[in-house]
């Protein structure tokens, strides 16, 4: 069993509907916690880091439930630029993880 | 241009070549990351180093792949005798402190690497 873990997808969803992603981790010891998104075959780049009380940025919203292992990603009002592939990331020591991401296909 | 350097974007090497990648962190960054990504694949990690240290090389294949961190200069991720499946896009990402700090990494736009 991999330490994170994503659906992979693909969601596709129309533009200006919900979409909501789940990751999971299976190491109790994990401390901070990331979502990036990466274009096709560009670099990741850092959307929002996650936090124990949740924090929203924008149409974005990310929550972290310690309890059950595993972080959240919503996005509101998706548009047709939010398509990418959404990458989980879990800082455990001097470890980083990624996940293997979830790709979204927002359609118009 | 604040932000992580890597170069060349683009390397071809022929088979039995080696190939050089080079990574200049953000400014003030002392901690740099290796990953490489094959087509439709994820991120994989390789290795972490802090400058002159390599703190987790748990991710490098046993051969033909170094990487190191000097006291001056970019980070360096070597490859020996490369081989066609060392084709990939290869990232370099730099952080102020360790993981555990709760600091994001930072990632430059990577070198494709091509071996004919």
């Amino acid at each position: 069993r991999k330490e994170v873990e994503q659906d992979p997808g693909p969601f596709n969803v129309p533009e200006g509907a919900t979409v909501a992603f789940n990751c999971t981790y299976s190491n109790s010891a994990s401390q901070s916690f990331f979502w990036y998104r990466q274009d096709c075959r560009k670099e990741p780049k850092l959307l929002m880091s996650v936090y124990s009380s949740g924090n929203e940025d924008g149409r974005f919203t990310a929550q972290l439930n310690r309890a059950s292992q595993y972080i959240s990603l919503l996005i509101r009002d998706s548009k047709l630029s939010d398509s990418a592939t959404y990458l989980c990331v879990v800082n455990r020591g001097f470890k980083t993880i990624f996940g293997a991401g979830t790709r979204l296909f927002v359609k118009a | 241009n604040a932000g992580v350097m890597q170069n060349p974007r683009h390397l071809v090497r022929r088979r039995g070549q080696e190939a050089r990648l080079r990574c200049s962190p953000m400014k003030g960054h002392s901690h740099v990351y290796w990953y490489r990504q094959l087509p439709e694949e994820g991120l994989k990690f390789m290795v972490y180093l802090q400058k002159e240290n390599i703190i987790d090389e748990s991710g490098m294949p046993k051969e033909r792949f170094s990487a190191e961190f000097p006291k001056e200069g970019p980070s360096i991720l070597r490859i020996q005798q490369v081989v066609r499946g060392d084709s990939a896009a290869y990232f370099c990402a730099s952080s102020p402190d360790r993981p555990d700090s709760n600091q994001p990494q930072h990632f430059g736009d990577g070198t494709r690497l091509s071996i004919l």
